[in-house]
């Protein structure tokens, strides 16, 4: 069976500080891999998403970047952090193809000082 | 620009009755749609989808109806328990585009 994990769960970070949060998934190969934000009291932002290594697309310009260095793993990262940054990022994959749903992991909240 | 509305913010609903959110789109391209359901603090889990050649289908306590000259498609528990307590989110997608998007939610909140 597939499994994705993030980490780490819960992260404050003081502003400008640098990010990495790191999702793999396990029982799969070549899925699409997503990042979300949802911030306090939002829905779920798309920030960033993957067909395949070294391939991101972009949704919203912002102080963020991802990168997928392996098949299974999404990194989202950051430079500098701002206090707008904060929220709760999650990741999710999907096969590959139409007509599939996504599957998400348990989550990482952020909170900039 | 929000492509996918959920207008109503939250909903209480009495234990054993029928829950129903609703969810409106923009984009007459979306062609694949999908409901989550969300505990605090954990990831989104997947309850049920439908494509746009359906305008129905149903898993257990769980029906997705879909109007497509609506641009309208709404989410059907019955009977409702406390356990469904949790924010509903609508998704939608357009074709080989690979990304899906959210609605902003709905917290149901189902008394005991």
């Amino acid at each position: 069976s597939q499994t994705i994990h993030q980490w780490p769960a819960t992260l404050v970070q003081p502003v400008g500080s640098p990010l990495s949060l790191e999702c793999t998934v396990e029982g799969t190969s070549n899925p699409n891999l997503y990042w979300y934000r949802q911030a306090a009291g939002r829905g779920l932002q798309l920030l960033f998403y993957s067909v395949g290594i070294g391939q991101i697309s972009s949704e919203v310009p912002q102080n963020l970047s991802a990168s997928r260095p392996q098949d299974r793993q999404f990194i989202l990262s950051s430079k500098k952090l701002l206090l707008s940054d904060s929220g709760f990022y999650l990741c999710a994959w999907s096969k590959g193809g139409g007509f599939n749903e996504q599957f998400f992991g348990p989550g990482t909240r952020l909170t900039v000082l | 620009d929000q492509q996918v509305k959920q207008n109503s913010p939250s909903l209480s609903v009495q234990e054993g009755r029928i829950s129903i959110l609703n969810c409106d789109y923009t984009n007459s391209m979306f062609d694949y749609f999908l409901w989550y359901k969300k505990y605090p603090a954990e990831g989104p889990t997947f309850l049920i989808s439908i494509s746009s050649i359906k305008d129905k289908n149903e898993d257990g306590r769980f029906t997705v109806f879909l109007n497509k000259s609506a641009k309208h498609l709404s989410l059907h528990i019955v009977p409702s328990q406390p356990g469904d307590s949790a924010v509903y989110f609508c998704a939608a997608s357009t074709p080989g585009t690979y990304k899906y998007i959210f609605g902003t939610g709905t917290r149901l909140k189902v008394l005991a």
